[in-house]
């Protein structure tokens, strides 16, 4: 079975620069998470997916990010403008609710550095 | 939102001894997930466990769900179990988790 994957591996921007994050989930998993990752810390959940459908977006900041996952499947996590405070790992996680379960899968993250 | 804390925040080993990492929530708990990170790498799951004991090698994961803990035991630590360790919890009804900071576990030879 293959794992979570996701690209670019690393991205070094300027700040007020765009950037886009792809992610393909463990194929069959209905539940897609975007996590933010800063330098020596836990994840923090950005947004999650039930198939195409944003169940929590409360921590996305909404003025500069976005996530799409438009069939289900794939998905993309875009900021706009970045900032040097967005300079952290971005992981993506993915999971099947079988029973109650929910398992989270992660990928090896994009580390992003904005100068 | 739920507040997950972890003991200690690092731990320096000599190989060989045991290792204890703590993990104290805030609110009832229904879904809860060790995970490791080597430096630079993904999280891998360690244990799926909300409540009672799993083992697993030199693992061993006991949550007490009605007193809001769990703990991750390591017996005779390795150099190759350096890393951190993060707790994840999901409160009732959700399914975002949120994690602890994690324990910066050193085991030098």
């Amino acid at each position: 079975e293959a794992g979570v994957t996701q690209s670019p591996r690393y991205a070094v921007l300027q700040e007020g620069q765009a950037v886009s994050f792809w992610c393909d989930p463990i194929s069959g998993h209905d539940t897609l998470y975007w996590y933010q990752q800063p330098r020596d810390q836990g994840p923090q959940l950005l947004v999650y997916f039930r198939d195409e459908a944003v169940i929590d977006n409360s921590q996305l900041p909404s003025d500069r990010f976005s996530a799409v996952r438009p069939k289900g499947t794939n998905s993309t996590l875009k900021i706009q403008s970045a900032k040097q405070g967005d300079t952290a790992t971005y992981l993506c996680a993915s999971s099947f609710q079988l029973g109650g379960r929910d398992t989270q899968y992660f990928g090896p993250g994009t580390r992003l550095l904005v100068l | 939102g739920q507040q997950v804390q972890q003991s200690p925040a690092s731990l320096v080993l000599q190989e060989g001894e045991n290792a204890e990492l703590q993990c104290n929530f805030s609110s009832t708990a229904t879904r809860l997930q060790w995970f490791y990170q080597h430096p630079g790498g993904r999280l891998v799951s360690l244990f799926y466990n909300p409540s009672g004991t799993k083992h697993t090698g030199r693992l061993t994961s006991t949550t007490v769900t009605n007193e809001r803990r769990s703990s991750l035991h390591i017996s005779s630590s390795q150099t190759t179990d350096s890393g951190t360790y993060f707790c994840a919890i999901s409160n009732t009804g959700y399914q975002n988790f949120y994690f602890g900071k994690g324990t910066s576990l050193t085991v030098i030879p």
